[in-house]
């Protein structure tokens, strides 16, 4: 099986602007998490997608938003960038079950905000 | 609410080296708890867990014992190798199934 793909892998941007990255997971996993991994915060959960709706939600403000189409893929959007968005968002996938325990990661997508 | 305590790094051994990385947790109940490890621009990869206390999570010669008398499950080899070399990261499943991290403790492993 192919495992779990994010597009683009480096994303240059401006304050103000908006972005959308993408995330494939492995094929017949329903269950999408996002996670954003920066030097000062670590690894910090942003939300969870499961049958086309979120299912959880960390602390983040609304201009972090997601979605989650049919064939499983997520998107997550991060409105009017700011700097501190730069980070490494990674995805990870699963087969969904509440009581499935292990996700499977992609490489993440690397934004940098200038 | 839930959180993850390591090691701060880095960690710096020479080859064939014994590694120990602490954590420990805080948690209602006795979630699962995970190694995870990040190799230079890649991604996280899960090392090994273990879903109850007492159970021992091993895999590529590193090994983690669940204690929830200490409320510890720190990661441990015996010798490890050059391409041990990443950041390993500590984790639990929180209450509403999503992970939650350790800060992340860089390895370095010399020739």
């Amino acid at each position: 099986k192919a495992g779990v793909t994010q597009t683009p892998r480096y994303l240059i941007k401006t304050r103000g602007q908006q972005v959308t990255l993408s995330c494939s997971p492995i094929s017949g996993h329903r269950s999408v998490s996002w996670y954003q991994q920066t030097p000062g915060q670590g690894l910090q959960f942003l939300f969870e997608y499961f049958s086309e709706t979120q299912r959880n939600k960390g602390n983040f403000p609304g201009r972090f938003s997601g979605r989650q189409f049919s064939n499983s893929r997520s998107e997550m959007n991060v409105s009017t960038l700011e700097l501190g968005d730069s980070a490494l968002y990674l995805c990870a996938s699963s087969p969904g079950d509440r009581g499935q325990v292990k996700q499977y990661f992609g490489p993440g997508t690397r934004l940098t905000v200038l | 609410g839930n959180s993850v305590t390591q090691m701060e790094g880095p960690v710096t051994l020479s080859e064939e080296a014994f590694l120990t990385i602490n954590c420990t947790y805080t948690a209602t109940g006795y979630p699962s708890l995970f190694w995870y490890v990040q190799y230079p621009g890649e991604g996280l990869q899960l090392l090994l867990k273990a879903t109850k206390a007492d159970d021992k999570g091993s895999n590529k010669g590193f090994e983690a014992t669940y204690r929830k008398e200490t409320t510890s499950f720190h990661l441990e080899k015996g010798s490890v190798q050059v391409s041990d070399s990443a950041v390993y990261f500590c984790a639990l499943i929180g209450s509403q199934g999503n992970l939650i991290f350790g800060k992340g403790t860089k390895l370095s492993v010399k020739p």
